[in-house]
């Protein structure tokens, strides 16, 4: 595909639950974000991957909170014993490089904790 | 605060008639970018300037920047139905990795 895909589109979640959210990014980009975004507010960095090296994790709100990128592509964000205010649209972008390039944003996926 | 903020928070007009958004941001920048989200979907980026451009533009949008002021604004000229969206400025700070700062966005309505 030529943009950034992410899966599922919507998770619906039982408080307490854990649960695991994909990014495929472009091919050939060296830099991963993950954004939140809650209703009606711009995206809040997560973190960020340079390859497979996590060189950013400090917007992680808590250390339920986990990411990885283990072969410098695809990237998963887990959330583990998710909570009500983990409910927002998760947002995955990749860009050639970190800084000076436009980020490619995919789809999100829109968590919601019940 | 790090991140751009956005004014007005939201804009309703007229097909035709032109929207400027202003963002202004209060860090040394290495770039600011525009995006534009439709409802329910991801961002999709419109406009990169960089701290020693003062003006850039693509096709019916133009971007300012006054880093002696801090902000930057957008200007969508005769703007059409399909332009309904939520804009965002961005600030990348480029000591950040790339991280971008982003604001709360402008709601654009353009009406038939």
């Amino acid at each position: 595909g030529a943009g950034v895909s992410q899966s599922p589109r919507y998770k619906v979640a039982k408080r307490g639950q854990d649960v695991a959210l994909r990014c495929d990014p472009i091919s050939g980009h060296v830099s991963l974000f993950w954004y939140q975004q809650a209703l009606g507010q711009g995206p809040e960095f997560l973190t960020y991957f340079q390859n497979e090296a996590q060189l950013d994790k400090s917007g992680l709100p808590s250390d339920r909170f986990f990411a990885e990128r283990p072969e410098g592509s695809v990237s998963t964000l887990k959330i583990q014993r998710t909570q009500q205010e983990d409910s927002a649209v998760y947002l995955c972008a990749s860009s050639l490089a970190g800084t000076d390039y436009e980020q490619y944003f995919g789809p999100g996926t829109r968590l919601t904790v019940t | 605060s790090q991140q751009g903020e956005e004014d007005p928070q939201a804009l309703s007009i007229q097909e035709g008639e032109n929207a400027t958004m202003n963002c202004s941001y209060k860090t040394s920048i290495n770039n600011l970018q525009w995006y534009r989200q439709n409802s329910g979907r991801g961002l999709v980026h419109l406009i990169l300037i960089r701290s020693n451009e003062r003006e850039k533009h693509s096709g019916r949008l133009r971007v300012t920047l006054d880093t002696s002021k801090k902000s930057s604004s957008l200007l969508i000229t005769a703007s059409r139905a399909a332009d309904t969206a939520s804009y965002f400025c961005a600030i990348d700070r480029g000591s950040t990795l790339g991280r971008l700062y982003f604001g709360r966005g402008t709601q654009l309505t353009v009406w038939p």
